[in-house]
């Protein structure tokens, strides 16, 4: 079954603005997790939120979580050129292998 | 920061024939597990491996695909006869433990390119 659908899909901003990313999911979930990739790379885990969190930060990075929408929302605050990627949402399955959405491509223009 | 490394970077194999994509996971990590990306789409849960068999697999991981752990530090990823929508990004990623903050860890890939 499909999980963690991406929106938009991509996402092109100057640098120094900020960049929102949003996920939906559709089954109940324990914690959603947000990956980047930059191309050509492996994925990087940037941050977890677990079901019973509202927000978290880690650095420039803003997660919120809405369990009763099924929806998260991934914030990068005064994006840099290095921000550049996909960027993908992903929730456990029942043996904690990950489930994957679409992703967003962001471009941050210099 | 201790890694995951895959081997190789791009693998160029004939339609019908067999390829085995390595990977060494963390040298601590218990928990092992194979995706792939097909070029633009989404990435795919293939296999999670655990105490040297199986626990988890999708429906794509049929009976050409398999995986081993052949010795301490390697974790393989055999396909037997390939086709060519097998052409995608293979990437392994290991963890730690069990539990839900468990994060995974990601090697850099392996191109797979059926011709």
């Amino acid at each position: 079954s499909q999980q963690g659908e991406e929106d938009p899909q991509a996402l092109s901003i100057q640098e120094g603005e900020n960049a929102t990313m949003n996920c939906s999911y559709k089954t109940s979930i324990n914690n959603l997790q947000w990956y980047r990739q930059n191309s050509g790379r492996g994925l990087v885990h940037l941050i977890l939120i677990r079901s019973n969190e509202r927000e978290k930060h880690s650095g420039r990075l803003r997660v919120t979580l809405d369990t009763s929408k099924k929806s998260s929302s991934l914030l990068i605050t005064a994006s840099r050129a290095a921000d550049t990627a996909s960027y993908f949402c992903a929730t456990f399955g029942g043996n904690y292998q990950l489930i994957w959405g679409a992703g967003t491509k962001l471009i941050i223009k210099p | 920061e201790p890694e995951v490394t895959q081997t190789p970077s791009h693998q160029v194999t004939q339609m019908g024939q067999e390829v085995i994509l390595r990977c060494v996971p963390i040298s601590n990590h218990l928990y092992f597990y194979w995706y792939r990306q097909i070029l633009g789409q989404k990435v795919e849960f293939l296999v999670s491996f655990y105490n040297n068999e199986i626990s988890e697999k999708s429906e794509i991981f049929d009976d050409q695909f398999s995986v081993e752990r052949p010795d301490g530090s390697n974790f393989t990823l055999k396909i037997r006869s390939t086709k060519l929508e097998d052409s995608a990004m293979y990437f392994c990623a290991s963890r730690l433990g069990q539990g839900d903050n468990q994060p995974q860890h990601f090697g850099d890939g392996t191109r797979l390119s059926i011709l």
